[in-house]
């Protein structure tokens, strides 16, 4: 137990479908990341949040929207996806970086949610 | 950006020493270098970080030379349970440009 939680673990959609992840965070963390994993390809960021505000946005479709209400939470809002969008989706958190410091601190992974999409 | 790479797989003996490099050939002045381990269904757990020299903790070492340009993971005394995929990240500025390596997948043989 990492003390960040995702649901659902398992996840089918249509590509017509609308459905969104849910990540959690217990540790008193202010950064939440959203990341992709694809079989044989390397972790892919997809957005970050430090203290509530989205700072990274690496190029990820619109049909990904991420939202996060507090520092608690974060959210991953699918619409009109795409087979290969079909991936592990996983959720970290960490204590954002003060000043100018690199980005170093631990990240914190949940479990992920594995998303097929017919 | 700096570019990671990894061996794609490695196979050891249980009891061994196991090292894995990872090449980082543009690594910036402020990156630090973070490993991660990787079990199915799970998602990456911190191993081990640094940024120069050499870092232990009570799992692990890491190996990185004066030019920082590669670290190497040094696992002692592997068992079953070490049988799992490791990440290099290098992390790439304060902008959150996070470079994850491709991982290595570590089988542990009895």
């Amino acid at each position: 137990e990492t003390g960040v939680t995702q649901t659902p673990r398992h996840l089918v959609m249509g590509m017509t479908n609308k459905k969104s992840l849910k990540c959690e965070q217990h540790l008193g963390h202010n950064a939440m990341y959203w990341y992709k994993q694809s079989a044989k390809k390397p972790l892919e960021l997809m957005f970050v949040y430090s203290l509530e505000e989205r700072v990274e946005n690496n190029s990820v479709p619109s049909r990904f929207s991420p939202e996060c209400p507090n520092s608690s939470h974060l959210f991953l809002h699918l619409h009109t996806l795409q087979p290969e969008d079909s991936a592990l989706y996983l959720c970290a958190s960490s204590q954002a970086p003060s000043g100018g410091a690199a980005v170093a601190d631990t990240q914190y992974f949940g479990p992920g949610t594995r998303l097929t999409v017919l | 950006l700096a570019k990671t790479t990894q061996p794609i797989s490695m196979d050891s003996y249980e009891g061994q020493e196991v090292n894995i490099t990872c090449s980082h050939n543009n690594i910036a002045t402020n990156d630090y270098i973070t490993w991660y381990q990787q079990f199915p269904s799970q998602g990456p757990r911190f191993i081990i970080q640094g940024y120069k020299t050499k870092v232990t903790n009570e799992v692990a070492s890491l190996f990185i030379p004066a030019d920082r340009k590669s670290s190497t993971l040094s696992l002692p005394r592997v068992s079953l349970s070490d049988t799992a995929v490791y990440y290099c990240l290098v992390a790439a500025d304060s902008n959150y440009q996070l470079i994850w390596g491709a991982g290595t997948k570590l089988i542990i043989k009895p």
